[in-house]
């Protein structure tokens, strides 16, 4: 089916282990971001890519890595997971000069 | 940077009532407004739009306005449904082209059948 995917839908990890959260969009679309959502702090930006191979972050970029090997993906690394990362991540994807997000369903976290 | 700050954090009508959701904007550079709901356990989708070239933009119960001069844009939702129940979320866009929205941290708007 054509859209933005996520894997895993729910995670629970522990404190200091890596954790890939995983984006797969078949729109082509130029643009990817991921935020993360927690009660009080609304949709807050990790990090986006303009395209493969250029990334840039957002207001909330420690303690994660992204990479954009290609178009259609978009993996969000917790390289050493702590609790207060704790959340639900969105993965969105937009076409180029146009204003629309279009969302994932999103990938809930725990870190124990 | 741009700043979206947005008012009430919660609200509650009664079904049939208008409900209106504030947002201010700090950049004056911005130029386009999105307002995104929210519904409980799914993921925010895109509701409404307005661009700084436009007042006023009205789709079926739902409109939004926009003042550049007080940098302030507001949702209405008229005649309220329980479907209507959501959290939702205004966003600013700070330059032309694809730079990064700036959400708001939401309302969470209830309809009380």
């Amino acid at each position: 089916d054509a859209g933005i995917t996520q894997s895993p839908r729910y995670k629970i990890t522990e404190t200091g282990r890596q954790v890939t959260l995983m984006c797969h969009q078949t729109w082509s679309h130029s643009y990817m971001f991921w935020y993360r959502q927690d009660l009080g702090h609304g949709l807050r930006l990790i990090y986006y890519s303009a395209a493969a191979d250029i990334t840039d972050k957002g207001e909330v970029p420690d303690g994660y890595v992204v990479s954009r090997s290609k178009t259609e993906n978009f993996p969000l690394t917790l390289e050493s997971a702590t609790r207060s990362q704790t959340s639900v991540y969105f993965c969105a994807s937009s076409e180029q000069g146009t204003g629309e997000l279009f969302f994932g369903e999103g990938s809930r976290l725990t870190v124990l | 940077g741009e700043n979206v700050e947005q008012h009430p954090s919660t609200l509650s009508v009664q079904e049939g009532d208008s409900a209106v959701i504030k947002c201010t904007y700090s950049d004056s550079a911005s130029n386009y407004f999105p307002w995104y709901k929210q519904e409980l356990g799914k993921r925010p989708q895109l509701i409404i739009d307005i661009r700084s070239n436009v007042g006023e933009k009205k789709d079926q119960r739902i409109a939004v306005t926009l003042n550049k001069t007080a940098k302030h844009f507001s949702l209405h939702i008229t005649e309220t449904q329980p479907e209507d129940s959501a959290v939702y979320f205004c966003a600013a866009r700070p330059s032309s082209g694809n730079t990064p929205l700036v959400f708001g941290k939401g309302t969470r708007l209830s309809v009380i059948a």
